[in-house]
């Protein structure tokens, strides 16, 4: 059963590219999380997703940010214009279910700004 | 997949009771940190302690790390009901990879 994938391992983004990030949970789970890490902190929560729902989004920023999780398919992060302070390594965790304590970690995405 | 270890990986004791989880990591780190999850929600940073650090305090939390035996300790004091969560240990190797454990399950019974 292979782990939670992410893909890119290494992004590089100009100022007001895009960036993509994807996530391939555990096979069998059906939520996935996001985390962003900055440099020499821990894990910010960032969103949560269920299968074609966003069940907590608490951790979003307002603008430029938003996450999916179709029925097929990886989750995606996409961030918009991207800025230098949006560089970041970006995990990715998967769980099988709503009241499941487990969380699977991806190896995670490292995005650079330039 | 998981890496790490966390003993033990269920705990359940009284209100008031003090509380220790223990994680073990595999090679270097640059540092450890500590998180927690309730159920249904995303991981809550708790504490991050560094490789030359042997000892951190926040609150009712204590974390301990030694390096020598690589391994690293979460104690939660008087601890109350709504501590009742799963605590993760997370290692950030010197290469920035970050592994997790599979967490240690902790039940206060009030």
């Amino acid at each position: 059963n292979a782990g939670v994938m992410q893909n890119p391992r290494h992004l590089v983004r100009r100022r007001g590219q895009e960036a993509r990030l994807r996530c391939s949970p555990m096979k069998g789970h059906s939520h996935v999380y996001w985390y962003r890490q900055l440099p020499e902190e821990g894990l910010k929560f960032m969103v949560y997703l269920q299968k074609e729902n966003i069940i907590d989004e608490s951790g979003m920023p307002k603008e430029r940010f938003s996450a999916e999780f179709p029925k097929e398919g990886p989750s995606i992060l996409r961030i918009q214009q991207v800025v230098r302070g949006d560089s970041a390594a970006y995990f990715c965790a998967s769980s099988p279910g709503l009241s499941a304590y487990e969380q699977y970690f991806g190896p995670g995405t490292r995005l650079t700004v330039t | 997949s998981q890496q790490g270890e966390e003993d033990p990986q269920a705990l359940s004791i009284q209100e008031g009771e003090n509380a220790t989880m223990n994680c073990s990591y595999k090679t270097s780190i640059n540092n450890l940190q500590w998180y927690r999850q309730n159920s249904g929600r995303g991981l809550v940073h708790l504490i991050l302690i560094r490789s030359n650090e042997r000892e951190k305090h926040s609150g009712r939390l204590r974390v301990t790390l030694d390096t020598s035996k690589k391994s690293s300790s979460l104690l939660i004091t008087a601890s109350r009901a709504a501590d009742t969560a799963s605590y993760f240990c997370a290692s950030l190797y010197n290469n920035n990879d970050m592994r997790f454990g599979a967490g240690t399950r902790l039940t206060v019974k009030p």
